[in-house]
């Protein structure tokens, strides 16, 4: 089954750290770009990291630079987000996502979200 | 960085109905345009790539059309499980953005 599954999420107090992770099935996990997108609770989407496929490339949003760090194990099939320096507008779900075709640009396959609070 | 505004922030409709949902960007992204759909608690789900190519699997009573600033998502014929949150989203250039969303509504 092609899938995202998302973890590491939960209660972190502010200038705490978070490692998330998401594992893929399903597809060839070394083939895709992959980002991480959040939503904070009620607003829209913010892409937030993208990394290429062989961890050439890596871009982050303004946002969460110098803070966030992305990372990949093709071996594993594995994504992971760490996070540093954590505030409280950095409450979100967070999304892994794969880009479509391989290096699209959009998200034809998304996780279903883990919840990360920052709040002391 | 690239700002994507969607119009209107809510639309009320009835089963049946045609609706258009549209997208400015602050400068050109040429056909580099997606929209996605979301529904209450779930991850979203892609609609439509490069402004109106359908992603498998999506009805087509869904199109999009537009370039370089000015997008439109259109959906004929309203069914029932359409009444969901739709966002824009530009891949022209890192940052990629997103619109705020557009929530559709039944009247």
């Amino acid at each position: 089954q092609v899938q995202l599954v998302e973890s590491g999420g939960g209660l972190v107090k502010p200038e705490g750290s978070l490692r998330l992770s998401c594992t893929a099935s399903g597809f060839t996990f070394s083939d895709y770009y992959m980002s991480w997108i959040r939503q904070a609770p009620g607003k829209g989407l913010e892409w937030i990291s993208y990394i290429s496929s062989r961890s050439g490339s890596i871009y982050y949003a303004d946002s969460v630079k110098g803070r966030f760090t992305i990372s990949r194990d093709n071996a594993k099939s594995s994504l992971h987000l760490q996070m540093n320096s954590l505030r409280a507008d950095d409450t979100a779900v967070y999304y892994c996502t794969r880009d479509h075709g391989g290096y699209g640009g959009f998200f034809d396959l998304w996780g279903q979200g883990t919840l990360v609070t920052v709040s002391s | 960085d690239i700002q994507m505004t969607q119009s209107p922030s809510t639309l009320s409709a009835s089963v049946g109905d045609r609706v258009t949902i549209t997208c400015r960007a602050s400068q050109s992204i040429s056909s580099w345009l997606a929209w996605y759909q979301q529904k209450p608690g779930k991850a979203p789900k892609l609609l439509i790539y490069k402004v109106s190519t359908l992603e498998s699997g999506v009805p087509s009573r869904f199109s999009g059309s537009g370039s370089e600033t000015e997008f439109t998502l259109t959906i004929n014929s309203l069914q029932p499980d359409d009444f969901a949150t739709y966002y824009c989203q530009q891949y022209h250039s890192y940052s990629y953005s997103f619109g705020q969303g557009t929530k559709l509504e039944i009247k």
